[in-house]
Parts: C-alpha cells; sequence; structure tokens
C-alpha cells in the first residue's frame, strides 16, 4: 500500500527559533500532498496544499509567511514553522495523493508532535 | 464546501457489524464520499470511498443512498482495532485539489 513518512516523529524547540518537518511519500508520486494542524481532542484542519514546482496555497486564516512549504520534488513537501511559539505546539499532519490514481484518496503520514517551549 | 453530519460517538461489541451513518443533503453530483479513520495520535487512514455505486473492499463496505444524501460505513466484524475516530468527508472530484475538510467524525468504542 501507499506509504507516507513525516520526519521528525517529534520534536521540541525553544520559542523563537524554526522547525522543519518533511513529508515523503515512499512508494508513489504525489504532484498534490497537504499540511494539517490537530490540536488535542479537535478534528483536523487543513492549512495549505503543497503542490510540486509552484507556490503552495494556504487556506483562510493560515500565515504563509510564518508556515514556509516547499515542494521541490514528486516525493518531498516540507513544512518550516517559523518563529515558533507555544499556540503553535500541535500534532502536524501531511497527506499525499498518488498521482497515478484518479480516486482522489488521500494517504496520511504518521505525524509529528511539535512542543514549542 | 458540501457539510457532513454524523453521530458523536457509537459502541460496538467485538465481532459483531457496526453501521456508522452520514447524513450529507447538500451533496453535489460531483462529490466522492470518503471514509477516513484515525487511531489515538495517528495520522487518518482511509477506508473506502465511492460516487454512486456500494463499494467494498478488504477493510469495510459503503452503502450509498439512492439520492446520494446518506451514506453508511459497514465494518462486518469490529474488532478492537477498529475503535478509532471515523470521518465521513465529501470531495469533489477533478481538479488538482481534491481538499478534504475534517468534521468531528464518530467516535466508535468497541467493547470486548
Amino acid at each position: 500500500g501507499a506509504v507516507v513518512s513525516q520526519h521528525p516523529s517529534w520534536v521540541i524547540c525553544k520559542s523563537g527559533t524554526s522547525v522543519k518537518i518533511e513529508c515523503r511519500s515512499l512508494d508513489f508520486q504525489a504532484t498534490t500532498m497537504f499540511w494539517y494542524r490537530q490540536f488535542p481532542k479537535q478534528s483536523l484542519m487543513l492549512m495549505a496544499t503543497s503542490n510540486e514546482g509552484s507556490k503552495a496555497t494556504y487556506e483562510q486564516g493560515v500565515e504563509k509567511d510564518k508556515f514556509l512549504i516547499n515542494h521541490a520534488s514528486l516525493t518531498l513537501s516540507t513544512l518550516t514553522v517559523t518563529s515558533a511559539h507555544p499556540e503553535d505546539s500541535s500534532f502536524y499532519i501531511c497527506s499525499a495523493r498518488d498521482t497515478a490514481k484518479g480516486g482522489g484518496e488521500q494517504y496520511f503520514g504518521p505525524g509529528t508532535r511539535l512542543t514549542v517551549t | 464546501d458540501a457539510k457532513t453530519t454524523q453521530p458523536n460517538s457509537m459502541e460496538s461489541n467485538e465481532e459483531e457489524p457496526v453501521h456508522l451513518p452520514c447524513n450529507h443533503s447538500t451533496i453535489s453530483g460531483t462529490d466522492y464520499i470518503h471514509w477516513y479513520r484515525q487511531l489515538p495520535s495517528q495520522g487518518p487512514e482511509y477506508v473506502i470511498h465511492g460516487l454512486t455505486s456500494n463499494v467494498n473492499n478488504r477493510m469495510a463496505s459503503l452503502a450509498i443512498a439512492e439520492d446520494r444524501k446518506s451514506s453508511t460505513l459497514i465494518l462486518h466484524r469490529a474488532t478492537l482495532r477498529d475503535a478509532a475516530v471515523y470521518y465521513c468527508i465529501l470531495s469533489r472530484s477533478g481538479g488538482s485539489n481534491y481538499k478534504l475538510t475534517f468534521g468531528k467524525g464518530t467516535l466508535l468504542t468497541v467493547n470486548p
């Protein structure tokens, strides 16, 4: 089956520093990847859609200058949380669509738990 | 985006079938019905999706009403590993986005 990995699985950083999270599709190519954020006991919230070779599309209310997304290849997208603050502590999850399939199903990574102290 | 309505929670016994309902009365003709599930502290897992006809796969079955305004995810024999939050999501076909908007989902508890 289609596998999506994320690295790191968890990270603790100090307030004001930046953190980069990687999302990789391991056995398929993904023209489109998605980044979500999930706070405790809440549902997933879509942050942005990442398209290979072009600028990401951010959802309303998500600061593009704070959450930098790069999708430089068909198997890798990165999310950089710049100048992180404690309120950015959350569970960040990426997903990817298999470009070869037309069904639209997304395959999710295991998530990255970010804690900002 | 068309909205879905699911019960907040449901309970089942192990090895019994589970029917998880979803209402989507404002569904449009190009909306696919997707089901995902999420175990605690994990990313969601794709379960099944369909457009008009009922669908079966190794994980579950999806029964879609004739008017497409509701659907039911069927787990034929629940196991303890099926305990999760189940999300019913409508996703528009075509284009490059296929965005998924997650609601609150249904928390399924499976009793041994």
